[in-house]
């Protein structure tokens, strides 16, 4: 079955070090993205990749590193320099819009990361 | 700048009642499209219904409708039929229009937990 996985699903790092979140999907999409939601708030876009070796900064992408060196990978690093990095991570991906085929994003099932 | 405004934080509803999730959105732009996503205790996010500013009939997914009203800028999820795996946090939002070809960016509203009582 096609879809999106992230791991590990609960990640726990002490301050001041960085951590790489994986996502991988098998979908053949071309795009992918990371958000970020805090209790209480929808999501935050950090960073979205439109084709391999590229990749452009959303709302809130400092303290966050990405690189897209396959089509199927998009793994996030928080570094040390993100404020507040204790969050639930969600990775997505969709088909190219000009394609129309499908118009929504679908997700992975997400990584909560607590820093201490 | 695009907004998503969901003005309930928590709902209850009857098991077998329908149900209506509210959600305005702000926008200067007249393409656009409109998204209502499904979020469980789990966390992953679920794809429920989809409208586009263009769409003439309001878009229809088993149990989901979606009223949309452009003039008022309303977008609200309808359930029929509710029941208890409905109890879910929902989320409203919209994409872009001015993201690049290759992907589009959501924005997303703060969310409505829904609570099926039995």
């Amino acid at each position: 079955d096609g879809g999106i996985t992230q791991s590990p699903k609960y990640l726990f790092r002490k301050e001041g070090q960085n951590v790489t979140l994986s996502c991988e999907q098998n979908l053949n999409h071309d795009a992918m993205y990371w958000y970020r939601q805090d209790p209480g708030q929808g999501l935050r876009l950090i960073y979205y990749s439109q084709i391999v070796n590229d990749f452009q900064k959303g709302d809130i992408a400092e303290g966050y590193s990405v690189s897209r060196e396959k089509k199927e990978s998009f793994p996030l690093t928080v570094t040390s320099a993100q404020k507040n990095p204790t969050a639930f991570y969600l990775c997505a991906s969709s088909h190219p819009r000009w394609t129309e085929s499908s118009y929504e994003q679908y997700f992975g099932p997400g990584t909560r990361l607590t820093v201490t | 700048a695009q907004k998503i405004t969901q003005t309930q934080p928590g709902m209850f509803v009857q098991e077998k009642e329908a149900v209506t999730l509210d959600c305005t959105y702000d926008t200067s732009d007249q393409s656009y499209g409109l998204f209502w996503y499904k979020q469980p205790s789990s966390g992953e996010m679920i794809f429920l219904i989809y409208q586009g500013s263009y769409d003439e009939q309001n878009a229809t997914e088993g149990r989901y409708s979606l009223n949309f009203q452009k003039a008022r800028k309303s977008a609200n999820l309808v359930i029929s039929a509710s029941q208890l795996g409905d109890s879910a946090m929902y989320f409203c939002a919209m994409r872009d229009p001015h993201s690049g070809a290759g992907s589009y960016q959501l924005t997303f509203g703060k969310g409505t937990k829904l609570s099926v009582i039995p």
